[in-house]
């Protein structure tokens, strides 16, 4: 069965550098979801991205974050100069359509900013 | 703004038997989704279950159903005959029309041998 990856699984960086995050949706879905966790927080939606721009964004998802589809099968998250307070989990996830369609989610990527 | 509430942090079950876990919600909106998602440990969340507004009748998907009471805005997932593999991280999540699912807190479920 088709799954959405995330790479890599573990990310730690200095605060103040760049990090790009990656993931592979799922090859025949068209929306593609960033959203993020911090340690014993709830899920949160950061960006939807569709037809190569972006089409829904939190008020979290400020000019530090950046999206891209860069190729015919990754999509990335880049987060231009980390602060310590972006320390979570960062889950993609991808769908076919909107609303009732399912979001399917990758394993996540852990980030710790030091 | 939608709101999603799991006022369950933790649960447990013994194995064979039935848990109920709670989620409430606050929207004004009458056309929405609700989904519940697993996280089992280390891997990603899988949907379980979705439930649409409309419709009146409670979704069930093999041991999984749900109650969803539209007017209390509550939608509960019940595990009957819980299975070791069942043990994880479960998330009530909404959605409207657009984009992106709002989640609840989530609730850890323990299964007892």
């Amino acid at each position: 069965e088709p799954e959405v990856t995330q790479t890599p699984s573990h990310q730690v960086t200095q605060m103040g550098q760049e990090v790009i995050l990656r993931c592979v949706p799922i090859s025949n879905h068209l929306y593609f979801y960033w959203y993020r966790q911090i340690l014993g927080q709830k899920v949160e939606f950061l960006v939807s991205f569709y037809n190569n721009e972006i089409s829904e964004k939190s008020e979290i998802f400020d000019d530090q974050f950046s999206v891209e589809r860069p190729d015919g099968s990754n999509f990335t998250l880049k987060i231009r100069s980390t602060k310590l307070e972006d320390s979570a989990m960062y889950f993609c996830a991808s769908s076919i359509g909107l609303a009732a369609d399912t979001q399917y989610f990758g394993p996540g990527t852990r980030l710790t900013v030091l | 703004a939608q709101t999603v509430t799991q006022s369950q942090p933790e649960m447990s079950v013994q194995e064979a038997e039935t848990v109920t876990l709670s989620c409430t919600y606050d929207t004004s909106e009458s056309d929405y989704y609700l989904f519940w998602y697993k996280q089992p440990p280390s891997r990603q969340m899988i949907l379980v279950i979705r439930q649409e507004a409309y419709k009146q009748q409670n979704a069930t998907e093999n041991r999984f159903s749900v109650n969803f009471q539209k007017a209390a805005k509550s939608f509960s997932l019940k595990i009957s005959d819980s299975q070791l593999g069942d043990a994880a991280m479960y998330f009530c999540a909404y959605r409207l029309r657009g984009n992106m699912l709002t989640f609840g807190g989530g609730t850890r479920l323990m299964v007892k041998p």
